[in-house]
């Protein structure tokens, strides 16, 4: 199984402000994306974030509010750009080695409120 | 575009019982089913999936079937326990387009001892 850790696990943030989570993973994967999880609520995929070129991007998430970085295969990053409060949630990094049938695995998530 | 349906969103349970928890999904690309058990403040944990290849798949208390003609599929945990008290998510993927992986609603599973 792929061990996945993220920083910070927590944050609070002023408006207009950026955070910028970090992803690691324990191995090599082949696939890594970043979710949404705002509470009670379900998992949303922002983005695949895909190595050494530009993020691809879920309908109504933007690269200017949620720039992504994976620079190598353990490695990836998300910045919450000029924030407000309806950003407030839980981000969550999930990887997977292989292809789609291989187990995804999530990181603990970073739960960000925004004021 | 893709989307996966999950019902019931609650369920109430008494320990002993079983439990049945129902998805359908929209995507006839989609090939593989997991279901993840996630408990308050903690990741989603997978539990048990299952593959199109294959039309049901059981790993002790929890079993998965597969309907891809009616593109449906369900999660029974038999046998339920206060420690199955948690929030269930089924989620379809697939090997094309960027092997995204959709997330139905959830299921909050609660077992009453």
């Amino acid at each position: 199984s792929a061990v996945i850790s993220q920083k910070p696990s927590r944050d609070i943030c002023q408006r207009g402000t950026s955070l910028t989570i970090q992803c690691q993973v324990d191995s090599q994967v082949t696939m890594m994306f970043w979710y949404r999880q705002q509470p009670g609520q379900s998992l949303t995929l922002i983005a695949t974030a895909n190595q050494g070129s530009e993020a691809t991007y879920e309908s109504g998430f933007v690269i200017d509010k949620f720039p992504i970085s994976r620079p190598n295969l353990t490695f990836s990053t998300l910045t919450v750009s000029n924030m407000s409060p309806e950003d407030s949630s839980i981000y969550l990094c999930s990887a997977r080695r292989q292809g789609a049938s291989d187990t995804q695995y999530f990181g603990p998530g970073t739960r960000l409120t925004v004021l | 575009g893709e989307n996966v349906e999950q019902h019931p969103s609650t369920l109430s349970v008494q320990e002993g019982d079983s439990a049945v928890i129902k998805c359908t999904y929209s995507d006839s690309a989609s090939n593989y089913f997991p279901w993840y058990k996630q408990e308050l403040g903690k990741r989603p944990q997978l539990i048990i999936d299952i593959r199109s290849n294959v039309g049901e798949k059981k790993d002790q208390r929890i079993a998965v079937t597969l309907n891809k003609t009616a593109k449906h599929f369900s999660l029974h945990i038999t046998e339920t326990q206060p420690e199955d008290s948690a929030v269930y998510f089924c989620a379809a993927s697939r090997d094309t387009g960027g092997f995204k992986t959709i997330f139905g609603a959830g299921t909050r599973l609660f077992v009453k001892a």
